[in-house]
């Protein structure tokens, strides 16, 4: 039973223009939310996070959304940059704190 | 200040056989997680390390195995290997004993592929 679901395995935007990942989740005790994005031969790197008390996080030119209700988050990238393109996961805290439960990832591919 | 690093890069074993990967944490954590992440799937949580005690488990049995040492490096270990055991294994160290939502550092992964 996957609790955390990103269900487009890959994304295409245009350079310059604004890239929404989107994921979703089933467990309504996560209090945390990550994104990490990764690129080939290499771990994953953290980029944004953001707490259940809050509804919208930014930094730079990614900001991530949180919608409860819909137990859906969003990550904005804009501008697009031909350096965003990578593997994109949402992850988030899980009951017991001290893991992360991680969805399967999305390919963006920024084309120039 | 030196990443978090893990040996071998690549790895092949055949069923039945045991494998050691190893991980070094970056400077000044103290806490290191695991994480099992096959092909097209996100990583799942095998377990973590805090100050040489297993300070929590996701869904793996037992023949999955850790060490964590006094330098707070750390290696797994993996007893009668399946042809499913194969993945990307990845060692991922943090400054904050079990908080997940701690920025996690991960090192590049150590490739398994089980004969």
């Amino acid at each position: 039973d996957q609790q955390v679901k990103q269900n487009s395995p890959s994304l295409s935007v245009q350079e310059g223009r604004i890239s929404i990942l989107n994921c979703d989740y089933t467990n309504s005790m996560f209090d945390y939310f990550l994104w990490y994005k990764k690129y080939p031969a290499e771990g994953p790197t953290f980029l944004i996070s953001i707490s259940s008390i809050k509804d919208k996080n930014e930094d730079g030119r990614f900001t991530v959304f949180l919608n409860k209700s819909a137990k859906h988050l969003s990550l904005h990238i804009v501008p697009s940059q031909p350096g965003d393109s990578a593997v994109y996961f949402c992850a988030a805290s899980g009951d017991s704190n001290y893991q992360l439960i991680w969805g399967a990832g999305t390919k963006l591919i920024i084309k120039p | 200040e030196t990443g978090v690093t893990q040996s071998p890069t690549h790895l092949i074993k055949t069923r039945g056989q045991q494998v050691t990967l190893r991980c070094s944490s970056q400077s000044g954590h103290n806490t290191v997680s695991w994480y099992q992440q096959a092909l097209g799937q996100g990583p799942q949580f095998i377990f973590q390390y805090y100050r040489e005690e297993e300070n929590g488990r996701g869904n793996f049995p037992p023949r999955f195995s850790g060490l964590q040492f006094p330098n707070y490096s750390s290696e797994l270990n993996v007893n009668a290997l399946e042809l499913d055991d194969s993945a990307l294994y990845l060692c991922a160290s943090s400054a904050n004993q079990g908080r997940s939502y701690n920025e996690q550092f991960f090192g590049p992964g150590t490739r398994l592929t089980v004969l």
